[in-house]
């Protein structure tokens, strides 16, 4: 069965720190691919990023970097330099090839000024 | 490129009563998916549509929930009757045919059940 894990319920940083969320997931299959989506007060979710299961190089974009290791199954995701516009709700999720997405509970982020 | 849209926003009925959500996915999208999110979960699969046909609706409370896809684009999800447990944000979302490919939501229907 296909499971995703997001321990951290709630964090809580002040403007301008560093700040990571994990994700755990498990999967028997080899072909699988992992998104992050964020979801700001508005309520719309927003996709963030994708990776394939064959693709573990760390991805960076912007402020945001993403990093994926096969042998802990897990796909975490770091802010630097966070700012409020950052607040959100963060979703991990995971789909195996021709399957449906399965979300992990949500990280709520509050970033303060 | 026009994203999801999704209608009404919100929507308060009593319970017993009917509702329905109307999804338009973006252009070209042939799977289209509707969840339910409860508020301080994360959202869960109701129904997949691959153009009209369903792919899996195994989270489906199919004794009042339906949920239809004609000419496989818009789509409309029905709740008959509501309970008080369906208050919650009904996303829809489409994504194309690739599993590569992440899937694009709508702002959602908030559903208040009384």
């Amino acid at each position: 069965a296909q499971k995703v894990t997001q321990a951290q319920t709630e964090i809580s940083v002040v403007e301008k720190e560093d700040v990571t969320l994990d994700c755990v997931y498990e999967t028997r299959d080899t072909t699988y691919y992992l998104f992050w989506y964020k979801q700001p007060p508005s309520g719309e979710l927003v996709f963030l990023i994708r990776r394939n299961s064959f693709d573990e190089q760390n991805e960076i974009s912007g402020r945001y970097s993403w990093n994926f290791q096969k042998s802990t199954s897990s796909f975490n995701f770091t802010i630097t330099a966070s700012q409020v516009v950052d607040s959100a709700v963060y979703f991990c999720a995971l789909r195996r090839y021709g399957q449906n997405f399965v979300f992990g509970p949500g990280t709520r982020l509050s970033v303060l000024p | 490129e026009a994203g999801v849209a999704q209608s009404p926003r919100y929507k308060i009925i009593e319970k017993r009563q009917s509702v329905a959500f109307w999804c338009n996915p973006i252009s070209g999208h042939a799977t289209l998916y509707w969840y339910q999110q409860i508020l301080g979960q994360g959202p869960k699969l109701l129904i997949q549509f691959q153009n009209n046909g369903v792919v899996d609706d195994s989270q489906l409370p199919k004794d009042r929930f339906s949920a239809e896809r004609l000419k496989g684009v818009d789509s409309t999800l029905k709740i008959q009757p509501a309970k008080l447990e369906d208050s919650a944000v009904y996303l829809c979302a489409s994504s194309s045919v690739l599993a590569s490919e992440g899937q694009y939501f709508g702002p959602g229907t908030r559903l208040t059940v009384t």
